[in-house]
């Protein structure tokens, strides 16, 4: 079936570091793909999505990029500040209704 | 826009008890979904509503139920709760179709069953 697979964290970085999250997907036919923030005590906020194959996401200086041919789609950000400081889901919508998300990945930026 | 709003935001609710979670989804959206996520974990579909009518389902027993409104706001109704179901429940809404457009996430309420 229709599944996400995260990279497991947690994951600590200090600040302006690189920050690669991995997120691999197993679907069937031509699903979205996306990636969800969340902040301690608040709802899932979208941060980017791509809707098609080799479509690049982009927002808040992250970027990810839906790969077909490895079905990946991972989460990069060239230079981190505290401020990203959060838990992000990666989540893929086939045809139909229901998303599929995976388990989080917690990130903390230390000054 | 005003995003989307639940209430309550906690609850805490005796096991076999009946609880309602309310939903006002965001101005111009007509799709509506909600999701359970345990902690530590991702959010897990339960149904989604368009037009009234629940249109798509996830792995959850009939004692979750849910109604939307004309005005796209949105209950999900738990019968018989059992200790499992402590959780943050996340209203979601969209224009249609979800996969093109994500969803929009309230601040969810998290409910305790004891």
């Amino acid at each position: 079936g229709d599944s996400v697979t995260q990279m497991e964290g947690p994951v600590t970085l200090s600040e302006e570091a690189f920050l690669t999250i991995n997120c691999t997907y197993t679907a069937t036919g031509y699903p979205s793909l996306f990636w969800y923030v969340q902040y301690p005590g608040e709802g899932l906020q979208l941060l980017l999505k791509a809707t098609k194959a080799d479509d690049k996401g982009s927002n808040k200086g992250f970027e990810a990029t839906y790969r077909k041919e490895t079905t990946s789609f991972h989460l990069e950000k060239g230079s981190v500040q505290v401020s990203d400081s959060a838990v992000y889901f990666c989540a893929l919508s086939p045809l139909g209704n229901q998303f599929y998300f995976g388990t989080g990945t917690s990130l903390t930026v230390i000054p | 826009e005003t995003g989307v709003t639940q209430s309550p935001t906690h609850l805490i609710k005796t096991r076999g008890q009946q609880v309602t979670l309310r939903c006002s989804s965001q101005s111009g959206h007509n799709t509506v979904s909600w999701y359970q996520q345990a902690l530590g974990q991702g959010p897990q579909f339960i149904f989604q509503y368009y037009r009234e009518e629940e249109n798509g389902r996830g792995n959850f027993p009939p004692r979750f139920s849910g109604l939307q409104f004309p005005n796209y706001s949105s209950e999900l109704n738990v019968n018989a709760l059992e200790l499992d179901d402590s959780a943050l429940y996340l209203c979601a809404s969209s224009p249609l179709p979800p996969q093109n457009y994500g969803y929009t996430f309230g601040s969810g309420t998290r409910l305790t069953v004891v």
